[in-house]
């Protein structure tokens, strides 16, 4: 298992600014995911950080919008950039540690973003 | 990956064996079956997978049938604190790194009675 923190944990911004959230792990991981979570929805996966290249993104997410880094095998940000209410959401990571490509994965608590 | 199909919610007596089934009647033969649970206010918690064999473990049993074609999570004595959105993912696994992710659908609602 892996115990993930995020910060913040919740924030109000204004539209048009931007929001960097942070995901620390306590152990190296090979694969970490970030999600969204819109108002009453389910989970969506936004893209996947990958370590020391461009992050994969899903259809519908790109990367002027939510730039990610991947500095190294603990840490990973996601920006949410440009922001509108309709990117009100709790935005969450997530990590593989089995290396090996499985679904197993472990989440973090989330950031709840309200956009005014 | 196969789609899944689960009831929107059910209610179970606490300390009673909660059931929850799962559809997932177009998986393939090398599709996983997982089940994950999202507390309110919580990122999702992994329980359980499986493959062909029934699984378990501290959580919960996990119960496939022959033909594969669905499942079914049990928890054994139902607590107040497993009170969440259940769901069920069949999926191949991201070993091919971004051609498969987990698809979380709408889930089951369990909500456990006093």
């Amino acid at each position: 298992s892996a115990v993930i923190s995020q910060k913040p944990s919740r924030d109000i911004c204004q539209r048009g600014t931007s929001l960097t959230i942070q995901c620390q792990v306590d152990s190296q991981v090979t694969m970490m995911f970030w999600y969204r979570q819109q108002p009453g929805q389910s989970l969506t996966l936004i893209a996947t950080a990958n370590q020391g290249s461009e992050a994969t993104y899903e259809s519908g997410f790109v990367i002027d919008k939510f730039p990610i880094s991947r500095p190294n095998l603990t840490f990973s940000t996601l920006t949410v950039s440009n922001m509108s209410p309709e990117d009100s959401s709790i935005y969450l990571c997530s990590v593989d540690t089995s290396g090996r490509g499985t679904d197993t994965q472990y989440f973090g608590p989330g950031t709840r973003l309200t956009v005014l | 990956d196969a789609k899944t199909t689960q009831p929107p919610s059910m209610d179970c007596a606490e300390g009673r064996a909660a059931n929850l089934p799962c559809n997932h009647s177009t998986i393939s033969g090398n599709e996983y079956v997982y089940w994950y649970r999202q507390i309110h206010s919580q990122g999702p918690q992994y329980i359980i997978h499986g493959l062909k064999n029934n699984e378990t473990n501290e959580m919960a049993s996990l119960i496939i049938t022959e033909d594969r074609k669905s499942s079914t999570l049990i928890l054994p004595h139902a607590t107040l604190r497993d009170t969440a959105v259940y769901y069920c993912i069949v999926t191949r696994g991201i070993s091919n790194f971004g051609n498969e992710k987990l698809t979380f659908g709408t889930g089951t609602r369990l909500t456990i009675i006093p």
